[in-house]
């Protein structure tokens, strides 16, 4: 069964730092890589995903993440983070073999400092 | 238009009671699920429906009884209610293949006393 790793637990930043969250998953096929973003007191909602072709996925709110098959990593970045960031990030890996289900990791707590 | 809609927000009740989690998505797709997540934050997959029929079944207690009426609802109902089960309960849709994104619900606060 595929396992996703967050090892970032708690991240804080003051603005205009830039971001990166690392992430990542054991499973030895072809897999489908997300990350959620989880604003405070509101449901979790799509920032980028990974299917296929171009490594480097470009998402919403200026976030990005490249995909390192070599490294079975799928980290996100931002160059420059607002207070409005401020939110837990979950990286979730769908397993070709496993149907639509998602396998999510633990969840990085990030703060921005205004 | 809210595309994942749950009831209620919060539920607060007492161990040993029963309770239901409802979930509706006008979305238009196949296929359903529940998540649950504790107190750390941690989000794991309970059960996943396809076209009214269960696709997943992740180890849960037979206590917890998914419910799908029609492709546009899910619910959750769960008996004997202890005080691990206290968690945000999060429904999600999407299309049926593999990869596509998920649509989640705000959450349902459960909290058993």
């Amino acid at each position: 069964a595929q396992s996703v790793s967050q090892h970032n637990h708690h991240v804080i930043l003051s603005e205009a730092a830039s971001l990166e969250l690392g992430c990542n998953y054991s499973y030895g096929g072809t897999v489908n890589l997300f990350w959620y973003v989880q604003y405070p007191g509101q449901h979790l909602q799509l920032l980028l995903k990974y299917f296929s072709g171009d490594p480097l996925v470009k998402g919403i709110k200026g976030f990005e993440a490249e995909f390192i098959k070599s490294k079975f990593s799928f980290n996100l970045r931002k160059p420059s983070v607002q207070w409005s960031d401020t939110a837990e990030y979950f990286c979730a890996v769908n397993a070709y073999n496993a149907g639509n289900m998602l396998t999510f990791g633990g969840g990085t707590r990030l703060m921005v400092k205004p | 238009d809210t595309a994942v809609s749950q009831t209620p927000k919060y539920l607060v009740t007492q161990m040993g009671n029963d309770k239901s989690i409802k979930c509706e998505q006008n979305l238009g797709h196949d296929t359903m699920y529940w998540y649950k997540q504790d107190s750390k934050k941690f989000l794991k997959i309970m059960f996943s429906y396809n076209n009214k029929e269960l696709i997943i079944n992740e180890t849960v207690p037979n206590r917890f009884s998914p419910k799908s009426p029609d492709k546009a609802h899910l619910n959750l109902h769960i008996n004997s209610l202890e005080l691990g089960d206290s968690a945000v309960y999060f429904c999600a849709s999407s299309l049926p293949e593999a990869g596509v994104t998920q649509y989640f619900g705000p959450g349902t606060r459960l909290t058993v006393l």
